[in-house]
């Protein structure tokens, strides 16, 4: 079974400070996703990715970077945190088109 | 924009009711749509999937109706349990293996 680690599981940083959360998949997927969840907006895509040094845009990307390092490690790169960026985040990833997409359990990141 | 629109935002049933989910969609690309269930604590868990191809799919009490001309999806749970309490969304893969999400439907099973 695919299988989805997410880290830290929770993150607390100042308004500026540089975050950077981690996903890696265990099941040689080759498509990856980051969402932010939050009330009233469900989930959002920030980026995706579909291998090793692919990265595409998705619906609410400012204030976010990401890198997809190898098939397995994708990363969302916060360099100047704010406030706004206080959310659920999950990472999520799939083999092919249109297939079951396996999340993460999450990073919960709060920005003072 | 919201690509995918689910309605109600909020919905309570009783036990042994049926729930009734809506989604639409206005991408025709969208080829692919499930719905997810999300208890709080946990990780978005794949509940039942359609693609356009069908205008029905069955998963013991979840059902699936798509009406394709229309744009339109609905998810029905028969028999509704209170385990059945949680957020559900329904979402869409489009051009580019996109994976979308409705902003969800927070549904309460009373018993």
């Amino acid at each position: 079974e695919a299988a989805v680690t997410q880290s830290p599981r929770n993150k607390v940083t100042v308004t500026g400070g540089n975050v950077t959360l981690s996903c890696r998949q265990t099941n040689s997927h080759n498509y990856m996703y980051w969402y932010r969840q939050d009330t009233g907006h469900g989930l959002r895509l920030i980026h995706y990715s579909y291998g090793a040094g692919n990265l595409q845009i998705g619906d609410v990307p400012d204030g976010y970077k990401a890198t997809r390092t190898t098939q397995e490690d994708f990363f969302l790169l916060l360099e100047l945190a704010s406030p706004s960026q206080t959310s659920l985040y999950f990472c999520a990833s799939g083999r092919i088109a249109n297939s079951d997409y396996t999340f993460g359990s999450g990073t919960r990141l709060l920005v003072i | 924009q919201q690509q995918v629109r689910q309605s109600p935002q909020s919905l309570t049933v009783w036990e042994g009711e049926t729930a009734i989910l809506n989604c639409s969609y206005e991408d025709s690309t969208f080829d692919y749509f499930p719905w997810y269930r999300l208890f709080p604590g946990e990780s978005p868990a794949l509940l039942i999937a359609i693609r356009p191809v069908s205008n029905k799919k069955e998963d013991g009490r979840f059902t699936i109706f798509f009406n394709k001309r229309e744009k339109k999806l609905s998810l029905h749970i028969t028999d509704s349990q209170p385990g059945d309490s949680a957020t559900y969304f329904c979402a869409a893969v489009g051009t580019g293996s996109k994976l979308s999400f409705g902003k969800g439907a927070k549904l309460t099973v009373s018993p």
